[in-house]
């Protein structure tokens, strides 16, 4: 199922922005869609967005559209997750998760997550 | 689009079945057949356990079990092990390519 290793996370204050990065290994990246999915700290889990296996479309939660962008590099096998305009509230671990078959919503494998805290 | 109702707790002995409910709407459940339940332990990530409401992926035990009637999913798990305490969440397409994830809900083996 390979392997996705985010990174990228840490303490920012509201408004500012970071970018979150997901290597992959041990599969062929470039042919699967990609997700980011997010859990606030003893929350559940809240989609994000989802990126085709060619970057071609990209789709976003109302929560997050416009303020976050997700693009890929499939010569860098590595995904990104570009955050802007950060409250409080997106203080959360962030995980990549591969496409199991969109709309399937089915995420076979999972990245262990970093955490971003949002707090002045 | 608000999240998947899902009882928060559940609990069985060792050797029996538990019944974890996710309900949602016509719009996302009861839409589609493409509900997923995952599995996450504590401080891990999560692990997909059932997709397309009723399909299990290479290596999960056949104990785990899905189904669907209506707006409402759900995910029996057979002959409770001690490892599967953990929380489970449901998730479903929502069209308008979104997708929805269930409040989750934390299964206890007493």
């Amino acid at each position: 199922q390979g392997q996705l290793v985010e990174s990228g996370g840490g303490a920012v204050q509201p408004g500012r922005s970071l970018r979150l990065s997901c290597a992959a290994s041990g599969f062929r990246f470039s042919n699967y869609g990609m997700h980011w999915v997010r859990q606030a700290p003893g929350k559940g889990l809240e989609w994000l967005a989802v990126i085709w296996y060619d970057g071609s479309n990209k789709y976003y939660a109302d929560a997050v559209k416009g303020r976050f962008t997700m693009s890929r590099d499939n010569s860098k096998n590595t995904l990104y997750l570009e955050m802007n305009s950060l409250r409080v509230e997106d203080t959360a671990v962030y995980y990549c998760a591969r496409d199991w078959g969109w709309p399937r919503s089915s995420f076979d494998s999972w990245g262990r997550g970093t955490l971003v805290t949002v707090s002045s | 689009q608000s999240a998947l109702s899902q009882p928060p707790s559940a609990s069985g002995s060792p050797g029996q079945s538990v019944t974890i409910s996710c309900t949602g709407t016509s719009s996302d459940v009861g839409g589609y057949n493409y509900v997923s339940w995952y599995q996450q332990h504590p401080g891990k990530a999560p692990k997909l356990m059932i997709y397309d409401v009723s399909k299990r992926p290479s290596g999960v035990p056949d104990r785990f079990s899905g189904s669907k009637s209506g707006n409402t999913a759900s995910l029996t798990v057979s002959g409770l092990q001690a490892d599967d305490e953990a929380d489970y969440y449901c998730s479903s397409y929502a069209g308008s390519n979104n997708v929805v994830f269930g409040v989750g809900t934390k299964l206890t083996v007493l």
